[in-house]
């Protein structure tokens, strides 16, 4: 089945700092790749997604990069903020396997403000 | 749009009584509602994979016979925790999508506390 690895488990930034998060999935065949955050205590909530038919997709301060080659994507947030202090998981998906999301192990974010 | 309600948000039952989970859609119907196990500080374990009017999929090291499943209509699902322990203490939380994938919208979780 598929493996995604998400790194790095904790991430320590100061305010106005950018933030990366990085995921590597295992399965070539996995095409939709959401990313969730959840705040203490709330659900996850999905902030952005990219599927394999393109290479980046921005959203304001965040973007996703995705790079089929490599099989890995990551998350790019600018100019962070104490509020998005929280956790966030990526995820893999692909058809096949009625598309049943493998979750990462999620990479916990901490603003300085 | 999307909401899923999921009740009750904290429950504590003693030791060997059964508990149950639901899990809405309020705003849509669900295909597809997946129940997870989340340990603090850790990731979602899916626990299982339920498909309305079918038979849940469970994960391997899941006990159907303990986490009872039932998918009675598009719009809930239901999770039982039967015969309670302690170890079953834990954060569940449930998801729910229109269609396969699409993105997952997730309840508000549940912490259960087996004393």
């Amino acid at each position: 089945g598929e493996n995604v690895e998400q790194h790095p488990s904790t991430l320590s930034v100061q305010e106005g700092d950018s933030a990366v998060i990085k995921c590597t999935y295992s399965d070539s065949a996995s095409n939709y790749f959401p990313w969730y955050k959840q705040e203490l205590g709330k659900r996850p909530q999905l902030i952005i997604d990219i599927r394999s038919n393109v290479g980046e997709k921005k959203d304001q301060r965040i973007a996703v990069t995705l790079n089929k080659t490599a099989k890995h994507f990551s998350l790019h947030i600018t100019e962070t903020q104490p509020e998005d202090s929280a956790v966030y998981f990526c995820a893999a998906s692909m058809s096949g396997g009625s598309y049943i999301p493998t979750f990462g192990r999620g990479t916990s974010l901490i603003v300085h403000p | 749009g999307a909401v899923v309600s999921q009740h009750p948000s904290r429950v504590i039952c003693k030791s060997g009584t059964s508990v149950k989970i639901e899990c809405r859609s309020l705003d849509f119907q669900a295909t597809t509602m997946f129940w997870y196990r989340q340990f603090p500080k850790k990731s979602l374990m899916l626990m299982a994979t339920s498909n309305e009017g079918s038979k849940a999929t469970y994960e391997q090291g899941v006990e159907k016979d303990k986490f009872l499943i039932n998918h009675a209509s598009l719009t809930l699902s239901t999770l039982t925790v039967t015969s309670a322990h302690p170890e079953d203490s834990s954060f569940y939380i449930c998801s729910a999508r229109r269609e396969f994938n699409s993105p997952l919208h997730f309840g508000n979780g549940t912490r259960l506390t087996v004393t």
